[in-house]
C-alpha cells in the first residue's frame, strides 16, 4: 500500500491557462474526494467519486473546473482559464466503506501569477 | 448548513494534557471526526465518534456529546512532534463529503 499520490507536486501558471492534476488513490478505495485548502484554513470540498461516477460537486466548483474519475481508478482535476484565486493546495482522499476515514495524499499547490 | 468551530491556536509544554474543543451546527449529523496536520503535510485521521462519549487510541482521545453539539479531542503526554494543526469535521448533508473546521494550531514547547 503506496497511499495516495498526486501529481505534480506543485504547479506554477499564468493566468488564463489550463492546468490539469492527477490523483492515483489508493488501490482497493472506491471512494475519490477532491479537497481545496488556503492558508490557514481547513479543507474545502470540491467533488466526490465512487467508482467512476461523479455523485457530488461543491457549489465551490464552478465551471472552470473539471474532474473526471476514468474507469475508477485515478481521477484528474482540471482548472480552465486560471484565476489568481485558484491559487491554493488541491488535495486528493480516498476511502473504502466509510466516509469519516478518509486518507489524504500529500496535495498539488497551485500557484496563479 | 454545515458550520464548525474550533479555538485557532493552542499552547501546552512536553509532557501536559490539552483538549480542544470543537462545537457544531449541523443540518443532519453523521458523526464527528478530527484530522492532524503537520506545517507543509497531508491532513491524517486520527479518531471519529459517531456515538456519545469517550473514544481513546493511544495518547489521544476524543468525546462527542450529541445533545450538546459539542465533541474534543484530548492529547496527553504531550510530545514537540504533536505541535500540528488539529482539525474536526462533520459529514456534509448528502453524507459524503467532510467538512472541516478552520483548524487549531497547537505549538508544545520544551
Amino acid at each position: 500500500d503506496t497511499g495516495v499520490s498526486q501529481n505534480p507536486r506543485h504547479k506554477i501558471t499564468k493566468r488564463g491557462q489550463n492546468v490539469t492534476f492527477r490523483c492515483d488513490p489508493i488501490s482497493e478505495h472506491n471512494r475519490l474526494y477532491w479537497y481545496r485548502q488556503t492558508l490557514g484554513q481547513g479543507p474545502e470540498f470540491l467533488t466526490y467519486f465512487q467508482n467512476e461516477a461523479q455523485l457530488e460537486k461543491s457549489r465551490l466548483l464552478s465551471d472552470r473546473f473539471s474532474a473526471e474519475r476514468p474507469k475508477g481508478s485515478f481521477s484528474t482535476l482540471e482548472i480552465q482559464r486560471t484565476e489568481q484565486g485558484d491559487s491554493a493546495m488541491y488535495l486528493c482522499a480516498s476511502s473504502s466503506g466509510t466516509h469519516y476515514e478518509q486518507y489524504f495524499g500529500p496535495g498539488t499547490r497551485l500557484t496563479v501569477t | 448548513g454545515q458550520s464548525l468551530e474550533q479555538p485557532s491556536e493552542v499552547t501546552a509544554v512536553e509532557g501536559a494534557i490539552v483538549q480542544i474543543n470543537c462545537t457544531y451546527q449541523t443540518s443532519g449529523f453523521y458523526g464527528l471526526s478530527w484530522y492532524q496536520q503537520h506545517d507543509g503535510g497531508a491532513p491524517t485521521f486520527l479518531s471519529y465518534n459517531g456515538l456519545d462519549g469517550l473514544e481513546e487510541t493511544g495518547r489521544f482521545s476524543s468525546f462527542l456529546s450529541r445533545s450538546d453539539s459539542y465533541g474534543y479531542l484530548l492529547l496527553q503526554e504531550l510530545q514537540m512532534k504533536d505541535s500540528a494543526s488539529y482539525f474536526c469535521a462533520v459529514k456534509d448533508q448528502a453524507g459524503t463529503a467532510l467538512i472541516f473546521g478552520k483548524g487549531t494550531t497547537l505549538s508544545v514547547s520544551s
